[in-house]
């Protein structure tokens, strides 16, 4: 079983809607939660990190964490066409695990 | 600025060869790592440096071997490339291991073996 888990892409959705990316991870010690955007051909960037149970939100995306699942999710509102790339979930537990990513492609 | 940066940015080379990629980093972090992309976009983490000492060294072929002669510069020596070593590496760096710390990457180099 891999540490990380990503929904398997790839996802599409039309402009305006919500897209919803899901993470599930093995390490039940893990502390740390980080959502990376990557566009073609450029390197990951991060977009949201997250340590506590429950929503964060930051402008469009919301983080969403529960350890006892053991899942973390990230919503985007309002998806624009900029928003289609790569979303890569990592996790950190003594170490930083990277999901295999889900590609999403914002429909125009 | 840029905060970490990578040299060189594309490398085509023949099967047998040795390279090197360099690493920059002009953030202050303590921790800087490497990873290899595939063609799947899995980002597999190779090593890990903390204040120049290496930290985690994952599974890999002892033909990578990485430098640190300082704790802003990681570099990856690569000897007898096989057609396998063919992806994108990322250097990135941090605060602190793990941890809560993002980690910020390099723009990629992209390996191409012949």
């Amino acid at each position: 079983q891999k540490e990380v888990e990503q929904n398997s892409g790839p996802l599409s959705v039309p402009e305006g809607a919500i897209a919803s990316l899901n993470c599930t991870y093995s390490d039940r010690g893990s502390q740390s939660f980080f959502w990376y955007r990557q566009y073609s051909g450029k390197s990951p960037e991060l977009i949201m990190s997250i340590y506590s149970n429950g929503d964060k939100e930051d402008g469009r995306f919301t983080a969403q964490l529960n350890k006892a699942s053991q899942y973390v999710s990230l919503l985007i509102r309002d998806s624009q066409p900029s928003d289609s790339a790569t979303y890569l979930c990592a996790v950190v537990g003594n170490q930083f695990y990277f999901g295999t990513g889900t590609s999403l492609t914002v429909i125009p | 600025d840029t905060a970490v940066s990578q040299t060189p940015k594309y490398l085509v080379t023949q099967m047998g060869n040795d390279k090197s990629i360099k690493c920059e980093q002009n953030l202050g972090h303590d921790t800087m790592y490497w990873y290899k992309q595939d063609s799947k976009k899995f980002l597999k983490i190779m090593f890990s440096y903390n204040n120049k000492e290496l930290i985690i060294n994952e599974t890999v072929p002892n033909r990578f071997s990485p430098k640190s002669p300082d704790k802003a510069h990681l570099n990856l020596h690569i000897n007898s490339l096989e057609l396998g070593d063919s992806a994108v590496y990322f250097c990135a760096s941090s605060w602190g291991l793990a941890g809560g710390y993002e980690q910020f990457f390099g723009p990629g180099t992209r390996l191409t073996v012949l």
